[in-house]
């Protein structure tokens, strides 16, 4: 079945260090991909997405790129502050289903 | 943008004691909701679908009789925990959809706790 593959955490980083968190899929069609972040104690918020292969997708610094011919969504960050701390979510979407399928997550801890 | 709100954020319960959680989408219509539970340091496993106006749709080895889920209108859905017990203690979050649109708003979670 569909399924998304996340790096294990947690990723300890020290401010302006760059990050990158691996995502790879696994579907039968062309999914919609996503990245999602957790704040502690709260729920997900939505961080960017990717409808198609060769998506870039964007936010706040962040950057994933929709890798069709390696089944990756990898997440970027230049230069990683603080208030990055969180858990990041890598989640896909069948266009066929409204369902979401979520990877683990990954814990990010940013030092000062 | 599209905001959800869900209450409580917190609950402590006791044990043999049913719990209701609300989630409510403040500026659309929400044509479908989801409820996820999510255990300490882990991912979020989908509990159920629901559908304005008709039934929710369970995921697999999800007690339709300990969790009822209702979605009376297309702003409100809730989602009752019934006979509470320590081992339903998880942290429950609910998100929401428009027909036509792409992306789900997720509420902001409800801790609870069964003593």
């Amino acid at each position: 079945g569909d399924s998304v593959t996340q790096m294990e955490g947690p990723v300890t980083l020290s401010e302006e260090a760059f990050l990158t968190i691996n995502c790879t899929y696994t579907a039968t069609g062309y999914p919609s991909l996503f990245w999602y972040v957790q704040y502690p104690g709260e729920g997900l918020q939505l961080l960017l997405k990717a409808t198609k292969a060769d998506d870039k997708g964007s936010n706040k610094g962040f950057e994933a790129t929709y890798r069709k011919e390696t089944t990756s969504f990898h997440l970027e960050k230049g230069s990683v502050q603080v208030s990055d701390s969180a858990v990041y979510f890598c989640a896909l979407r069948m266009d066929s289903s409204y369902k979401l399928i979520f990877g683990s997550g990954t814990r990010l801890l940013v030092r000062p | 943008g599209a905001v959800v709100s869900q209450h409580p954020s917190r609950v402590i319960c006791k044990s043999g004691t049913s719990v209701k959680i609300e989630c409510r989408s403040l500026d659309f219509q929400a044509t479908t909701m989801f409820w996820y539970r999510q255990f300490p340091k882990q991912s979020l496993m989908l509990m159920a679908t629901s559908n304005e106006g008709s039934k929710a749709t369970y995921e697999q080895g999800v007690e339709k009789d300990k969790f009822l889920i209702n979605h009376a209108s297309l702003t409100l859905s809730t989602l009752t925990v019934t006979s509470a017990h320590p081992e339903d203690s998880s942290f429950y979050i609910c998100s929401a959809g428009a027909s036509g649109t792409y992306g789900y708003t997720f509420g902001s979670g409800t801790r609870l706790t069964v003593v």
